[in-house]
């Protein structure tokens, strides 16, 4: 079946650290990958996504490649500020498929500190 | 582009009672889902329609969900009996097309349910 793991939280770094956030996945088919944010009091939103083995992702920062070979699309950062602290989820749905719905990890909560 | 909206923002209700949650997605969107959002379980389906239609009602807990689109600009979710293990954060998310890399999923900013 599909199934998203996500690395646990919660992560904490200092401003301008570099940030990982690990996410492996499990599918049927050959999947989109995507990383959404939830921010506090809201709802989620997209982040960034990515189609094919070795397309990398990127938005406000952030990216994240798509490796087929080790099913794997982490989340990386280089310089993290105090405005990123939010929830993050790694999401797949399957291309192709006729059913019409995302897989999400469990999230993974970052705090980050001036 | 009004984003989905939800409401009410905040539910507080006693056990036992009826509660009914709004959500009116984004125009032109084919797809609505209704997620649920706890400490415990993180992001659960609960069920999702296109066209109106209930797809997949999998992840509807009880008997006691029940979820309706009478038409496309908007649904319902509605909870009879509510028990305080009902307490979350219920999303609702539309989509244009079936998901894909250039159809995401775009959020309301949810309903967070307290039942005592």
């Amino acid at each position: 079946g599909n199934s998203v793991t996500q690395m646990e939280g919660p992560v904490t770094l200092s401003e301008e650290a570099f940030l990982t956030i690990n996410c492996t996945y499990t599918a049927t088919g050959y999947p989109s990958l995507f990383w959404y944010v939830q921010y506090p009091g809201e709802g989620l939103q997209l982040l960034l996504k990515a189609t094919k083995a070795d397309d990398k992702g990127s938005n406000k920062g952030f990216e994240a490649t798509y490796r087929k070979e080790t099913t794997s699309f982490h989340l990386e950062k280089g310089s993290v500020q105090v405005s990123d602290s939010a929830v993050y989820f790694c999401a797949l749905s399957e291309r192709g498929s006729t059913l019409g719905r995302l897989y999400f990890g469990r999230g993974t909560q970052l705090t980050v500190w001036p | 582009d009004a984003g989905v909206i939800q409401s009410p923002r905040h539910e507080v209700t006693e056990m036992g009672q009826e509660v009914t949650l709004r959500c009116k997605p984004i125009s032109g969107h084919d797809y609505l889902f209704w997620y649920r959002q706890t400490m415990m379980r993180g992001l659960e389906l609960l069920i999702y329609f296109n066209n109106n239609v209930p797809i997949d009602d999998s992840g509807m807990p009880e008997d006691r969900f029940s979820a309706k689109m009478p038409n496309a600009s908007f649904s319902t979710l509605k909870i009879q009996p509510s028990e305080p293990r009902d307490s979350a954060v219920y999303f609702c998310a539309s989509s244009l097309r079936k998901l894909s890399y250039n159809s995401p999923l775009h959020f309301g900013n949810g309903t967070r349910l307290t039942v005592t």
